[in-house]
């Protein structure tokens, strides 16, 4: 079965611990991506990348680091320097990145089940 | 101007009627729309894309494109409660942009 995986589904972080949240796909899609989920609220971009070994900052990257040394995994570290990390995380992967090209689903993402953090 | 908007809701409709979910964007070089689906504590799940102006039906689900108006929506017929959930609009452009999403509830 082709997919998106992320483990753990909940994990529990005391106050000033790093944590990393796991993300594989077996899709064979070249960009991935991390969004953070709060109650209530829309996705927001964390980082992405659209290729091995490079990525970008998404709109609330403060606190959080990514690494991209494989293309079937994009591991999401939160760190202690973010303040408020209780929430619903989400990775996605798409075939490629958006760009000027002709229209299609190309750019259609598919998310994981997604990691429920709670900061003790 | 944020750059993909959708009313929030909730939007109320009863069991058997129509749905209609609407999104505007804010670059005029968009190319690709999505619609997703997200239940309540569950990751995002596609429901339909468009590309060319007009209607595209799937089943219960129509999603309309206008790119003159910059605007997109979803239609869903013969609503059900199984359809009680937030609807997200994505716009691929520039970059993959996600709207707030509009949470819609059927009641029985």
């Amino acid at each position: 079965d082709g997919g998106i995986t992320q483990s753990p589904k909940y994990l529990f972080r005391k106050e000033g611990q790093n944590v990393t949240l796991s993300c594989e796909q077996n899709l064979n899609h070249d960009a991935m991506y991390w969004y953070r989920q709060d109650p209530g609220q829309g996705l927001r971009l964390i980082y992405y990348s659209q290729i091995v070994n490079d990525f970008q900052k998404g709109d609330i990257a403060e606190g959080y680091s990514v690494s991209r040394e494989k293309k079937e995994s994009f591991p999401l570290t939160v760190t202690s320097a973010q303040k408020n990390p209780t929430a619903f995380y989400l990775c996605a992967s798409s075939i490629g990145a958006p760009g000027p090209r002709e229209p299609s689903s190309y750019n259609e993402q598919f998310f994981g089940p997604g990691t429920r953090l709670t900061v003790l | 101007q944020k750059e993909v908007e959708q009313n929030s809701g909730p939007l109320s409709v009863p069991e058997g009627a129509i749905a209609s979910l609407n999104c505007t964007y804010s670059d005029r070089g968009s190319q690709s729309f999505f619609w997703y689906r997200q239940y309540s504590g569950k990751s995002p799940e596609l429901i339909m894309f468009i590309y060319s102006n007009g209607d595209k039906e799937d089943g219960r689900f129509t999603a309309q494109l206008n790119k003159a108006s910059q605007y997109v929506s979803l239609l869903i017929r013969d609503s059900q409660p199984s359809d009680s959930a937030t609807y997200l609009c994505a716009v691929s452009g520039q970059n993959f942009v996600f709207g707030p999403g509009t949470r819609l509830s059927v009641l029985p």
